[in-house]
């Protein structure tokens, strides 16, 4: 059984509006994170979070919101989509140990296509 | 300019040969994690490295933190190892911000 659950799969959107990819985790970790694959760029750290405290936002536009609304969600908001946007967003999550560097661990990937 | 470049970009193997990827890292890297991503798109795991060697079945990464790179070698390649291998670095004080190579695509021929 997947322990990252990213909802949904594939996800189809018309130019200027607004979708939130779904993502929750059941390994009982205490970080987790978004990272983005487009076709042109290697995968892209976009945010991080631990303890449901954003630490890291590496994220140029405010158009991308993470949300939490529990320890083991983190859902991503985009709002005002452009084309520029479609790739393949990944959550990903980690024990959440600040002391330490540690193995991530990521969902199956939400596929955006904005037309 | 790429902080962490991956070559070869393409690999294609027979069945049962041996191969060797690797990463060169223009930042100092303090950890390293190599990922498989299948066809299906899903990114695993490989392994985490601090500086050292990991050996996982057919599998064995290493990373040398002063010379700046990052190692894994595949032997007796299977079918199902096909796909893109991708090496992250994470420099300190950065936890769970990996940065992320280009990825070599692998391909395995029976």
């Amino acid at each position: 059984d997947p322990k990252i659950i990213q909802k949904p799969k594939y996800l189809v959107a018309v130019t200027g509006s607004e979708k939130i990819l779904i993502c929750e985790q059941y390994l009982g970790h205490n970080a987790m994170y978004w990272y983005r694959q487009s076709a042109k760029k290697p995968l892209e750290f976009m945010f991080s979070y631990s303890y449901q405290k954003l630490m890291d936002n590496q994220t140029a536009s405010s158009r991308f919101q993470p949300q939490s609304s529990k320890k083991n969600h983190l859902d991503l908001q985009i709002t005002a989509l452009k084309p520029d946007d479609s790739a393949t967003y990944f959550c990903a999550s980690s024990q959440g140990r600040l002391s330490s560097a540690e193995t991530l661990y990521f969902g199956s990937g939400t596929r955006l296509t904005v037309l | 300019g790429d902080k962490v470049k991956q070559s070869p970009s393409a690999l294609s193997l027979q069945e049962g040969t041996n191969s060797a990827l690797r990463c060169n890292f223009s930042i100092a890297a303090t950890t390293v994690q190599w990922f498989l991503q299948n066809p299906r798109g899903s990114l695993i795991n490989l392994f985490y490295l601090v500086p050292g060697t990991k050996e996982n079945g057919r599998l064995k990464s290493a990373f040398d933190s002063k010379e700046s790179y990052s190692t894994l070698h595949i032997r007796d390649a299977q079918l199902e190892d096909s796909g893109t291998y991708f090496c992250a670095a994470e420099a300190l004080n950065n936890q769970g911000k990996l940065i992320f190579g280009q990825g070599t695509k692998l391909s395995i021929k029976p």
